[in-house]
């Protein structure tokens, strides 16, 4: 079945860290990935669409400077938490779709990365 | 703006029961999504529902989905513990708006099936 790899699982850094986290998707290429952040036992929130070879789109209210996305290639697609402060301490997901399916088709996850941030 | 509703909010069941998890949403939709989490783990994709009407079953769960009435169901058959986790609806907005978020979730129904 089609994996999606992200990486790393934890983080625990100094407020005002760079903070990078890597989705791939293993075995199958995807022109979009998604990302999301859920806060210790709430629901989940979409972040921002990743867009190979082009701009993210970024849901109402998320800062674009704050979360960089890159999706350089056909299998990865980054999240940079730039110059992290103790708010942005939360359950980083990502998922993709396969090539072409955007959300029409069962998504695939990552394990999520656990950002804390001191 | 989107908003998405999900009853029961907590539901403890036991094995063999049947029952039924309920989302609502305030705007007009034909796309809705389950999803599975297990307590610190990701997310897992269930069903994804893009038409009014539109049924799908996996297992002991089958989901639904009825876009006048802006509601979906998640229909639990005969639970068993394995089924406990906390279930998502999410709803992606027909028609992209400026003032609120347009791929909403829901709550969460966390669910425990007891032996």
């Amino acid at each position: 079945g089609a994996v999606v790899s992200q990486h790393p699982s934890r983080v625990i850094c100094k407020s005002g860290t760079s903070v990078k986290i890597e989705c791939r998707s293993l075995d199958f290429q995807a022109t979009t990935m998604f990302w999301y952040r859920q806060f210790p036992k709430q629901s989940l929130m979409l972040m921002a669409t990743s867009n190979e070879g082009s701009k993210a789109t970024y849901e109402q209210g998320v800062e674009k400077d704050k979360f960089l996305i890159n999706h350089a290639s056909l299998t990865l697609s980054t999240l940079t938490v730039t110059s992290a402060h103790p708010e942005d301490s939360s359950f980083y997901i990502c998922s993709a779709g396969l090539l072409g399916t955007g959300r029409n088709q069962p998504q695939h996850f990552g394990d999520g990365t656990r950002l804390s941030i001191l | 703006e989107l908003k998405v509703e999900q009853n029961p909010l907590f539901l403890s069941m036991q094995e063999g029961k049947n029952y039924t998890i309920y989302c609502n949403y305030s705007t007009t939709s034909d796309r809705l999504y389950w999803y599975r989490q297990d307590p610190g783990k990701s997310l897992e994709s269930l069903f994804v529902l893009l038409s009014n009407g539109a049924v799908k079953q996996e297992g002991r769960l089958m989901a639904s989905l009825d876009t006048k009435a802006r509601l979906s169901t998640l229909h639990i058959t005969a639970a068993v513990h394995d089924l406990s986790a906390t279930y998502f609806c999410a709803v992606d907005m027909n028609d992209r708006d400026n003032y609120g978020q347009n791929f909403v979730f829901g709550p969460g129904t966390r669910l425990s099936v007891l032996p």
